[in-house]
């Protein structure tokens, strides 16, 4: 069956480091796949895609991998700051499903000053 | 710019009774809207996927007559959950995309909290 996962534990981490977070996916055949910003009670915040034969995208101080033989997606936020606390999810969208997004859980990222 | 909204933003009804939650795209017309449910730490699960003018598209498991979707204008869709049931409980969000079925694009609006008494 399909999955998506990321990782259910929150990530703790002290201002101006690097937050790492993993993306894994089971037999998809992605298009391209997202992250999202989710703040408690609000909808998704789009931040960046990164297609199937992209290997890193950067926007600011966020980065994006995409290994397509791994099968995972890695999120990066450098110097993070408090305001970057929030739930970080992914979404990746299938060759055979083009417009659905399929979410993963989210994982909780808390920047401590 | 691309700004979705959604009405209302949180609800409480009783068993049994009705309730329409309304999407908008703001400043941009939205060709496919996507309507999600997502329960306490858990991924959005998507629920149905609309074109303007046609009938939704819904995922398996997700009652059509249960929960209704109409897509009647380029921005604006609506999901009324019928019969509401403590179980229906949830936070709804819905999507807009500008494009067609291919589009990159999709914008979420600010999600209704639905709770079912």
């Amino acid at each position: 069956s399909q999955k998506i996962e990321q990782n259910s534990e929150a990530l703790n981490i002290q201002e101006g480091k690097t937050a790492t977070l993993t993306c894994n996916y089971t037999n998809y055949s992605p298009a391209y796949l997202q992250w999202y910003r989710q703040d408690p009670g609000r909808g998704p915040v789009f931040l960046l895609l990164i297609r199937e034969n992209e290997k890193e995208k950067r926007k600011e101080r966020l980065k994006v991998t995409f290994d397509t033989t791994l099968k995972q997606s890695l999120f990066h936020i450098t110097a993070s700051q408090p305001a970057d606390s929030a739930t970080y999810l992914c979404a990746l969208v299938s060759t055979d499903s083009w417009g659905k997004f399929q979410f993963g859980a989210g994982t909780q990222v808390v920047v401590t000053p | 710019g691309a700004v979705v909204s959604q009405h209302p933003s949180w609800v409480i009804c009783k068993s049994g009774t009705s309730v329409k939650i309304e999407c908008r795209s703001l400043d941009f017309q939205a060709t496919t809207m996507f309507w999600y449910r997502q329960f306490p730490k858990q991924s959005l699960m998507l629920m149905a996927t609309s074109n303007e003018g046609s009938k939704a598209t819904y995922e398996q498991g997700v009652e059509k007559d249960k929960f209704l979707i109409n897509h009647a204008s380029l921005t604006l869709s609506t999901l009324t959950v019928t019969s509401a049931h403590p179980e229906d409980s949830s936070f709804y969000i819905c999507s807009a995309s500008p494009g067609t079925g291919m589009s990159y694009e999709q914008y979420f609006g600010p999600g209704t909290r639905l709770t079912v008494t």
